[in-house]
């Protein structure tokens, strides 16, 4: 069993709808989370750092994560076309080690 | 510069070949990390360095991969011998060293022939 559970999708919205992208993951251990954005054949841009329980806003981005359940969450309002990409979720922390365990990434396709 | 760059972009290379890769981090982290992504694999950990600590290399999957950092700046990643399979695009990212944000550079495609 991968420590990160993600489903690859293809996942597709029409343009406005709310999109919701999901983990799972194993190591109780973990104490960050992070949801990067890829657009194809680029590196993994940033998008949300978490490291509790809860929820984080950042515009039409929202992350959740619940510990207890070891599941984490992001949903985008209204999508946009430009939104199309590949999600990866990435905990990291309390391992020993510095490096961070990656999903194997959702495609998400938004249409206009 | 503003971001991690990373060269060359693309490399194609004949089995057996050593290849090395580059990265330069964001000016002023002190962490840099090497990220291999493969199709059907997603993105695994290879190597870590943090300013003079020993590198945590438990993600090297095997002794043809090495990797230094000169200065605490920029990485070089070899690969000898390269095998079909070491085919995948190789990423690096950098953080502070106080945050665990890491950002990423765009990558070098390696295809091995």
């Amino acid at each position: 069993q991968k420590e990160v559970e993600q489903d690859p999708g293809p996942l597709s919205v029409p343009e406005g709808a709310i999109v919701s992208l999901n983990c799972t993951y194993s190591n109780s251990a973990f104490q960050y989370f992070m949801w990067y954005r890829q657009y194809s054949r680029k590196g993994p841009e940033l998008l949300m750092y978490t490291y509790s329980s809860g929820n984080k806003e950042d515009g039409r981005f929202t992350a959740q994560v619940d510990k207890s359940s070891k599941y984490i969450s992001l949903f985008i309002r209204d999508s946009q076309p430009s939104d199309s990409a590949t999600y990866l979720c990435a905990p990291g922390g309390g391992t020993g080690r510095r490096a961070l365990t990656f999903g194997s990434g959702t495609r998400l396709q938004v249409q206009p | 510069g503003a971001g991690v760059s990373q060269s060359p972009s693309n490399k194609v290379t004949e089995k057996g070949k050593d290849v090395e890769l580059r990265c330069d981090p964001i000016s002023g982290h002190t962490a840099l990390y090497w990220y291999r992504q493969s199709l059907g694999q997603g993105l695994e950990f290879l190597i870590y360095f943090q300013g003079n600590s020993a590198p945590d290399k438990s993600g090297l999957p095997s002794d043809r991969f090495s990797a230094e950092r000169t200065g605490g700046s920029v990485s070089t990643l070899t690969i000898q011998r390269t095998q079909q399979e070491d085919s995948a695009v190789y990423l690096c990212a950098s953080s502070s060293g106080q945050g665990n944000e890491q950002f990423f550079g765009p990558g070098t495609r390696l295809t091995v022939l």
